[in-house]
């Protein structure tokens, strides 16, 4: 069964500082996806940044970046100088494919991410 | 309208109360799903729908019963909850058959039950 682990429950910090926030998944599949996304206090999970098992490399998208390492099984997302309006639950997330269609996205515990002014 | 959108945003009913979630999406997509988030567990997802058939119950109780009488609109209804059911219902839409699509979330309907 697949598995998503994010032991840090919720962190704070001051404007500007960096952020990491730590994933550990499990799964047996040898194709998936890991995803993260972002909730805001208004509830609905906004889609942030997706990579795909064959590739590791890893990227910058703004203040976003991401850290896969296969090798540890771990996806870590990093928001650099971060911002008040950053403060929302984040949610990784590992997808696997139905034989139907569509697929199954399992979700890690989330992580609270306050960033004071 | 645009993206996923769910009516009720919060809905307060009774155990013995009959009530109906709405979900619609107006990307074109041919999936949608349903997952409960509560304080007590991670997002959970209940039911997987792929042009308009049930490809996944997950083991949800029978007193929640969904419906997608299309490949827009997706219903959640509800009879005779407990109150551990009280959560917020999140409902997403992806594109079918790539296993690297997004889903996208509505704002979700925020359900206690009393």
């Amino acid at each position: 069964a697949q598995k998503v682990t994010q032991a840090q429950t919720e962190i704070s910090v001051v404007e500007k500082e960096d952020v990491t926030l730590d994933c550990v998944y499990e799964t047996r599949d040898t194709t998936y996806y890991l995803f993260w996304y972002k909730q805001p206090p208004s509830g609905e999970l906004v889609f942030l940044i997706r990579r795909n098992s064959f590739d590791e490399q890893n990227e910058i998208s703004g203040r976003y970046s991401w850290n896969f390492q296969k090798s540890t099984s771990s996806f870590n997302f990093t928001i650099t100088a971060s911002q008040v309006v950053d403060s929302a639950v984040y949610f990784c997330a590992l997808s696997e494919a139905y034989e139907a269609a569509g697929n199954k996205l399992t979700f890690g515990g989330g992580t609270r991410v306050l960033v004071k002014p | 309208e645009t993206g996923v959108t769910q009516t009720p945003r919060h809905l307060v009913m009774g155990m013995t109360n009959k009530k109906s979630l709405k979900c619609e999406q107006h990307l074109g997509h041919n999936a949608m799903y349903w997952y409960k988030q509560s304080a007590k567990k991670p997002l959970e997802l209940m039911f997987v729908y792929s042009l308009e058939e049930r490809v996944e119950n997950n083991s949800v109780p029978s007193r929640f019963s969904p419906e997608c009488p299309n490949s827009s609109h997706l219903f959640l209804h509800l009879h005779t909850l407990q109150p551990e059911d009280s959560a917020l219902y999140l409902c997403a839409s992806s594109q079918e058959g790539s296993l690297g699509d997004e889903q996208f979330f509505g704002p979700g309907t925020r359900l206690t039950v009393l």
